[in-house]
């Protein structure tokens, strides 16, 4: 049972738009949540997280937006750049402080 | 020099043989932890670490085994691989407070 879900596998934007990355999970008990970003051959790199205490947190042209009585939380993106174009992972952890990722979105930023 | 460092970046094996991934960390966390990723369907973690002292399964540990011979090296062996092993590997730490993880570049094994 997939308790944090990526439903859409991918999103294609212009450059300059906005990217919206949407996430749902389904346990009550996560309370903190990140999102990391891949490119090919490299490992997820960190990108910008939210406590469970807060309904955005903004870094740069990164927002993430949390509902949590909708249990969904998003990551924009704004302005998009060709070197946003890679795989986000949406990731949640509660107490027991291990992360559960969802399946990932691959971004692609059209120039 | 990378923070996290994984040996070898690829590897390909045939089944039944056993097979060592390694891990190394400057990054001096006291957590370590072992992903597979497979196209689809994200990142599974197999193994995890808190400290030297401290081993513990994760969602998918059937077929793998770890070992924490230091602060910086969490290594992960396959017994007798199997075609189904065929995936990306990932090494990742953290500090204590566990919520930010780093990773290292992935380790690509084919099981033939």
């Amino acid at each position: 049972d997939q308790q944090v879900k990526q439903n859409s596998p991918s999103l294609s934007v212009q450059e300059g738009r906005i990217s919206i990355l949407n996430c749902d999970y389904t346990n009550s008990m996560f309370d903190y949540f990140l999102w990391y970003k891949k490119y090919p051959a490299e490992g997820p790199t960190f990108l910008i997280s939210i406590s469970s205490i807060k309904d955005k947190n903004e870094d740069g042209r990164f927002t993430v937006f949390l509902n949590k009585s909708a249990k969904h939380l998003s990551l924009h993106i704004v302005p998009s750049q060709p070197g946003d174009s890679a795989v986000y992972f949406c990731a949640a952890t509660g107490a027991n402080s291990k992360l559960t990722f969802g399946k990932g979105i691959t971004l692609s930023v059209r120039p | 020099d990378a923070d996290v460092t994984q040996t070898p970046r690829n590897r390909i094996t045939k089944t039944g043989k056993r097979i060592m991934l390694e891990c190394s960390q400057t990054k001096g966390h006291d957590r370590m932890y072992w992903y597979r990723q497979d196209p689809g369907l994200g990142l599974q973690l197999i193994y995890y670490s808190f400290d030297v002292k401290d081993i513990n399964k994760g969602e998918i540990s059937d077929g793998y085994s770890v070992s924490r011979q230091a602060q910086a090296k969490f290594s992960l062996s396959l017994e007798s691989a199997i075609p189904n092993q065929t995936a990306l590997y990932f090494c990742a730490t953290s500090d204590f407070a566990g919520y930010e993880q780093f990773f290292g570049p992935g380790t690509r094994l084919t099981v033939l």
